[in-house]
Order: structure tokens, then sequence, then C-alpha cells
């Protein structure tokens, strides 16, 4: 079955840039997302189809995939951005696959 | 915009059956994927499976052989139930809509916006 790894938890003071990745096997042939999650709310879409940028979203978010990693980048980080963080891709197999979570501090 | 909402009970005894609805309000239901995710407490998101508007399913394969995803568009609801819950059951499910992404023939759910607010359902005696 297809399986996306994240790092558990990424830390970044603020201002500074945080990166946060996904890997997948060819992941670089299919479309990566990325949902942010505060404690007690539903996720929340912040890049689709690798780059795409809701209307929603703050222009310091940012995505990228190539090879076997999609990365979420996110620019200037605040402290409302201290999240966790999920990758989701599909692959004909397992259908819909997300990554196990990455838990961002701002510190 | 479009809004969707959980709705079912709370507690369900192990062995039995999960029941969940989700309404839909704001927008139709047609032309998109209508799915379910679970997140049991202080873990990761899990896709359950999700229905098209026409009716079409797809589940995860090691929750397959419990799960049926229902679509009722007069009413624009999709439900889900799960059965012979166990403990490891106990989860928030959440209902989230999808576009579809075709490519090659085959379509399927490109990323997922809005999400419900999500239900907490324990399974306990």
């Amino acid at each position: 079955s297809y399986e996306l790894t994240q790092p558990p938890s990424v830390s970044v003071s603020p201002g500074q840039t945080a990166s946060i990745t996904c890997s997948g096997d060819k992941l670089d042939n299919k479309y990566a997302c990325w949902y942010q999650q505060k404690p007690g709310q539903s996720p929340v879409l912040v890049i689709y189809q690798d780059n795409k940028r809701p209307s929603w979203i703050p222009e310091r978010f940012s995505g990228s995939n190539s090879g076997s990693t999609a990365t979420l980048t996110i620019s200037g980080t605040q402290a409302m951005d201290e999240a966790d963080y999920y990758c989701q891709a599909w692959d004909s197999s397992t259908s819909v696959v997300f990554g196990g979570g990455t838990k961002l501090t701002v510190l | 915009q479009v809004q969707l909402q959980e709705s079912g009970p709370g507690l369900v005894k192990p062995s039995e059956t999960l029941s969940l609805t989700c309404t839909v309000s704001g927008g139709s239901i047609s032309s998109y994927y209508w799915s379910w995710i679970r997140q049991p407490p202080g873990k990761g998101l899990e896709w359950i499976g999700h229905i098209y508007y026409s009716g079409s399913t797809n589940y995860n394969p090691s929750l397959k052989s419990r799960v049926t995803i229902s679509i009722d568009t007069s009413k624009n609801q999709f439900s889900l139930k799960l059965g012979s819950v166990t403990a490891a059951d106990t989860a928030v499910y959440y209902c989230a809509r999808a576009p579809p992404y075709c490519s090659g023939g085959s379509c399927y759910p490109n990323w997922f916006h809005p999400w419900g607010q999500g239900t907490l359902v324990t399974v306990s005696s």
C-alpha cells in the first residue's frame, strides 16, 4: 500500500522560514495537497495540486513537489501558524492517503 | 458558501453499527465526491471512503468489509455506516467535499474542502 511520510515535528523561530516535507514513492507523479489543523478544529486546506494556494490562505504559504518529496514552505512564520500539518495524495491502489502529520512549533 | 454538518449518536456499543449523516447546505450535492475521514484522539487523519454524487463508491481497503456510504441527493445528505465497531473505531468523524480530478480516463477526489466540524463517536459499553 502507498504511504506518505512526514517528520513528527518541526520547530521554527518567528519570522523565519519553516519547511515541512512529505515523502512517498514517485510522489511527483501525483498531486499533493496540504492541510492545517489547529487544536479542536477541523483541518483547513492550505495548498492543493502541489503548489496552488486557496484564496483564503496567506501568501506566505507555498508548496512544491519534486521527485519523491512534496514540501510545504511557510515564509515569515507567525505564531498563528503553529498547528499540525498533513499532506495528502491519491494513489490508484490505496485511494486517498494522508501523511502521519507534522507538529509545527513556533518558538 | 457550502457548509457540511455531521450528525449521529456520540456513543456506540462494541459490535454494533456506527451510523452518521452529513448534511450539505449552501450548495448542491451534485458534481463532487463526498467523503468520510476520521481522526482517533491524539492521532492522524484516516480516510474512510467516498461516494460520488452519481452513487459510485470507493472505500479504504482496511475498512472496506465494514463500511457502507450512501447518498440522498433529494435531501442533500450522505451517510456512513461502519459495522462491528470496537474501541479502535473511537474517533472524531469528519465529512468533507472533494472536487473530481480526471486523468487518463479515471477520476478521483483531488483535495478536501470544506470539512464539517467533526463529531466525536465513542465506542464503549
